[in-house]
């Protein structure tokens, strides 16, 4: 079947600007993870799903961002008025059930703010 | 915060020779996992090792676990060219939360 999917693959915009993340979980999985990979800072955890509902929203990193799930499928990332520093490459990943289980990731988006 | 940290930061090999990197992590594990990451993309999960694992292959992959030393390590054997990517440890801090390292960035020479 098909695996995680994510939109746009590369986006640039402006800072001050809005966007938005789309990710497209494996069929079937229960749990959906974003994390974010930039420059110096690695890979870290923004925020899960189990079903709709998100219980560690620890890791976003200011009340600019958030995040959804509908349906229990497509997850949408938003950084509102983007800055600089939010540069960096957004991956989602999902799994069935948590519980430790293997994440399987998509191919990220690449957001550029200039 | 990171948990594991893998060594060393980047390796060079010729094609056709093995490949080894190690991670070590800080606090108990439920499971390891490593993964595969090519030109900045996404992350490709090879194998997952169970704490009460201590080795475990997947085709040309080798991974071990030693739970007393807190350390893991990945042999990739016979080496090819699609093999260079960047690899990555990472364990649960929840059971939802994976924690990578800074990664190991692989090349392997013609």
């Amino acid at each position: 079947g098909a695996g995680v999917s994510q939109s746009p693959s590369n986006k640039v915009t402006e800072k001050g600007k809005d966007v938005e993340l789309r990710c497209d979980p494996i069929s079937g999985h229960t749990a959906l993870y974003w994390y974010r990979q930039s420059l110096g800072q690695g890979l870290e955890f923004l925020i899960y799903f189990q079903g709709n509902s998100a219980p560690d929203k620890s890791g976003l990193p200011s009340d600019r961002f958030s995040a959804e799930r509908t349906g229990g499928s497509v997850s949408t990332l938003t950084i509102q008025r983007t800055q600089q520093e939010d540069s960096a490459v957004y991956l989602c990943a999902s799994s069935f059930g948590t519980g430790y289980a293997e994440q399987y990731f998509g191919p990220g988006t690449r957001l550029t703010v200039t | 915060s990171q948990q594991g940290e893998e060594d060393p930061q980047a390796l060079s090999i010729q094609e056709g020779e093995n490949a080894t990197m190690n991670c070590s992590y800080k606090t108990s594990i439920n499971n390891l996992q490593w993964y595969r990451q090519n030109s900045g993309r996404g992350l490709v999960h090879l194998i997952l090792i169970r704490s009460n694992e201590r080795e475990k292959h997947s085709g040309r992959l080798r991974v071990t676990l030693d739970t007393s030393k807190k350390s893991s390590s990945l042999l990739i054997t016979a080496s090819r060219a699609a093999d260079t990517a960047s690899y990555f440890c990472a364990t649960a801090l929840q059971s939802y939360k994976l924690s990578f390292g800074a990664g190991t960035t692989v090349t392997v020479r013609a």
